[in-house]
């Protein structure tokens, strides 16, 4: 079946603009997390979704990030006044139930800001 | 915040030696899984490990979790060129959280 699908897959962006990443889970997986990894490292957690509700967004860096998930499905990552900094690849993964469930991650979209 | 090291961070080998690549938490963990990640990739499962003690094989590869559950490693016996990646362990510190933190990795080449 179709796994986790991420788009784009390549994003290059100025300084200073806002761009949205989008994720679309595997079908029935309630479970949803974004990730961060940079060159070299592992991946970084910036929130976790249990069906449209974000259950933990601890790993958001500051208040330019923002993901939503409305209808518990697809999910959507947002940045707002991106920064040089913020370039790396962004993650999605989903798990089919809650609490000790292998991720299924996505293809990543490659995020860089000029 | 929870804090997951693994060493070493680079690892190259002769094909057909073996590799081994260790997990250390600084926090009692309620599972820990593992992942391989190929150059270009993304992170794909291996397996999941939940009691203290376990120890699982797939194939030549041995998976141990630590008695006080703090730590785990990663065995790969008579390395073939299709091991290259990068592996991550990855934890949960106790069930009501199901927040995954990744470790740093080690990435292992083979040479042929």
């Amino acid at each position: 079946g179709a796994g986790v699908s991420q788009t784009p897959s390549n994003k290059v962006t100025e300084k200073g603009k806002y761009v949205e990443l989008r994720c679309d889970p595997i079908s029935g997986h309630t479970a949803l997390y974004w990730y961060r990894q940079s060159l070299g490292q592992g991946p970084e957690f910036l929130i976790y979704f249990q069906g449209t509700g974000a259950a933990d967004d601890s790993g958001l860096p500051n208040d330019r990030f923002f993901a939503v998930r409305p209808e518990g499905s697809v999910s959507t990552l947002k940045i707002q006044r991106t920064e040089r900094g913020d370039s790396a690849v962004y993650l999605c993964a989903s798990s089919l139930t809650r609490g000790r469930s292998p991720l299924h991650f996505g293809n990543g979209t490659r995020l860089t800001v000029t | 915040g929870q804090q997951v090291m693994q060493i070493p961070q680079y690892q190259h080998v002769q094909e057909g030696e073996d590799f081994t690549t260790y997990c250390n938490s600084s926090t009692t963990l309620s599972n820990i899984q593992w992942y391989k990640q190929r150059p270009g990739g993304h992170p794909v499962f291996l397996i999941q490990l939940v009691k203290s003690g376990e120890v699982k094989k797939q194939k030549r590869l041995t998976f141990q979790f630590g008695e006080a559950k703090k730590n785990s490693s990663l065995h790969i016996t008579a390395t073939q060129t299709t091991d290259v990646g990068t592996y991550f362990c990855a934890a949960q510190s106790n069930f009501g959280n199901e927040k995954l933190t990744f470790g740093t990795g080690t990435r292992l080449t083979i040479i042929p």
